[in-house]
């Protein structure tokens, strides 16, 4: 089976801050990668498919990148809104998701 | 707008059985795949099932297999997901959400509000 590892697992950071999460597979899913955004209490939502396709509605400060098993998700200028836990899964196949990453006010 | 709304959760007993649904509108339901996801207290997303839309082809994960079932009624625009044998380690909450393709196990564009099961003798 295919492993996701996400790092870090928490990164703290201020308003405005460029952040990159990290999303690696055990082995190669080419483009089939994506990534969503959670709340406490909420549902997922959909940010990003085939690793760097902004899913309608998600801000341009958002932004994927990579192929294989090497993935980020980037924030260009952190907003309130953003303090989240972020996921990145894997398909085209079984699902599978990272562990998540938290986003949290430094 | 598309909207999924969940119910069925509650409290079940360990060995027995509590069933799912999942009420859609906004979309052709019979079109797409459809899917489960839970997660545990505290834990991360852990994919659970997933019924594609024409031919209703169905997928589960290991940890599943054998003691849920994933079913839908395209006449009711509904999904259900039949959980039997219910272990502790069930306790979580379950997200049924879209499939972004008919096939199903692709990537979920839209989600439910979630709907917890607990599992407790």
């Amino acid at each position: 089976d295919i492993q996701l590892t996400q790092s870090p697992s928490t990164l703290s950071a201020s308003v405005g801050d460029r952040v990159t999460i990290t999303c690696r597979a055990s082995q190669s899913i080419s483009g089939w990668l994506a990534w969503y955004q959670q709340k406490p209490g909420k549902a997922p939502k959909l940010l990003m498919y085939e690793a760097s396709t902004l899913q309608s509605g998600v801000p341009a400060r958002f932004s994927g990148g990579g192929s294989g098993t090497e993935f980020t998700l980037t924030i260009s200028s952190l907003q309130p809104d953003d303090f989240a836990t972020y996921y990145c899964q894997k398909y085209n196949g079984y699902a599978t998701f990272g562990q998540g990453t938290k986003v949290e006010i430094k | 707008e598309v909207l999924l709304l969940g119910s069925g959760g509650g409290l079940g007993q360990p060995g027995g059985s509590l069933r799912l649904s999942c009420e859609v509108s906004g979309f052709s339901f019979s079109k797409y795949g459809m899917t489960w996801v839970r997660q545990a207290p505290g834990k991360g997303l852990e994919w659970v099932s997933t019924i594609s839309g024409p031919t209703t082809s169905t997928y589960y994960a290991d940890s599943v297999r054998g003691r849920f079932t994933i079913s839908r009624d395209n006449s009711k625009n509904t999904l259900y997901l039949q959980m039997n044998n219910l272990r502790a380690e069930d306790t979580a909450v379950y997200y049924c959400a879209k499939d972004s393709v008919s096939s199903g196990l692709f990537y979920f564009d839209s989600w439910g509000q979630g709907i917890l099961v607990t599992v407790s003798s």
